[in-house]
């Protein structure tokens, strides 16, 4: 009964260096969300992938770059950290127009 | 002007309370809404979802749309202190992107014993 795996829970980053978050999800789902989560700003789409072979930009897609490896996995990819990017990053997966499952998040530091 | 608009409190209440989460937003493409619980170091889990206008409830938790006014609410009844959480409204349409989920920037509830 896992829903959405992220992959790896916590990291700690230095300025420059790169880096890729895993999502995996087991509910046959065909959408799939990257967010982050800052204080005071509550959750931002960075990109989504509405279905498998198709990514499209979100509210805040500077900095990051995906790959929706297959029907269960969108990655998220950080080229060049910056300590901007320190969040709490979050992927989701819904059928269309249907609710969103949520990952438990991975713990991003730059510093 | 954010799209969603929602009071971050925080909102003390003691246990039995009666408490109600509201949000507002601008976008008339919004069709569906939800309601999801955070707990502290945890993703956020749905609790209510609702399509259009109405009431939706499902044990001590009532969901309110109002499509007219633009505005969304959740009540909850019998508070305990496992609801201490924080509460985020969301709410997708056909839009730019999809149906990708438009979020407030969440309530923080205490329900103390």
């Amino acid at each position: 009964n896992a829903g959405v795996t992220q992959t790896p829970k916590f990291q700690v980053l230095k300025t420059g260096q790169s880096m890729t978050l895993q999502c995996a999800q087991d509910m046959n789902h065909n959408s799939m969300y990257w967010y982050r989560q800052d204080p005071g700003m509550g959750l931002r789409l960075i990109y989504y992938s509405a279905s498998e072979g198709t990514t499209d930009k979100g509210e805040v897609p500077n900095g990051y770059n995906v790959s929706r490896l297959n029907k269960r996995e969108f990655s998220l990819r950080l080229e060049s950290a910056a300590p901007s990017q320190t969040s709490v990053y979050f992927c989701a997966s819904s059928a269309q127009a249907q609710p969103q499952h949520f990952g438990d998040g991975t713990r991003l530091s730059i510093l | 002007q954010k799209e969603v608009e929602q009071d971050p409190g925080p909102l003390s209440v003691p246990e039995g309370a009666i408490v109600s989460l509201n949000c507002t937003y601008s976008n008339s493409a919004f069709q569906y809404f939800m309601w999801y619980r955070q707990y502290s170091r945890k993703g956020p889990e749905l609790l209510m979802y609702t399509y259009s206008s109405g009431n939706k409830e499902d044990g001590r938790f009532t969901a309110q749309v109002d499509k007219s006014s633009k505005y969304i609410s959740l009540f909850i009844r019998d508070s305990q202190p496992s609801d201490s959480a924080t509460y985020l409204c969301a709410m997708s349409g056909r839009t730019n992107s999809g149906y990708a989920l438009n979020f407030g920037k969440g309530t923080s509830l205490l329900v103390t014993p």
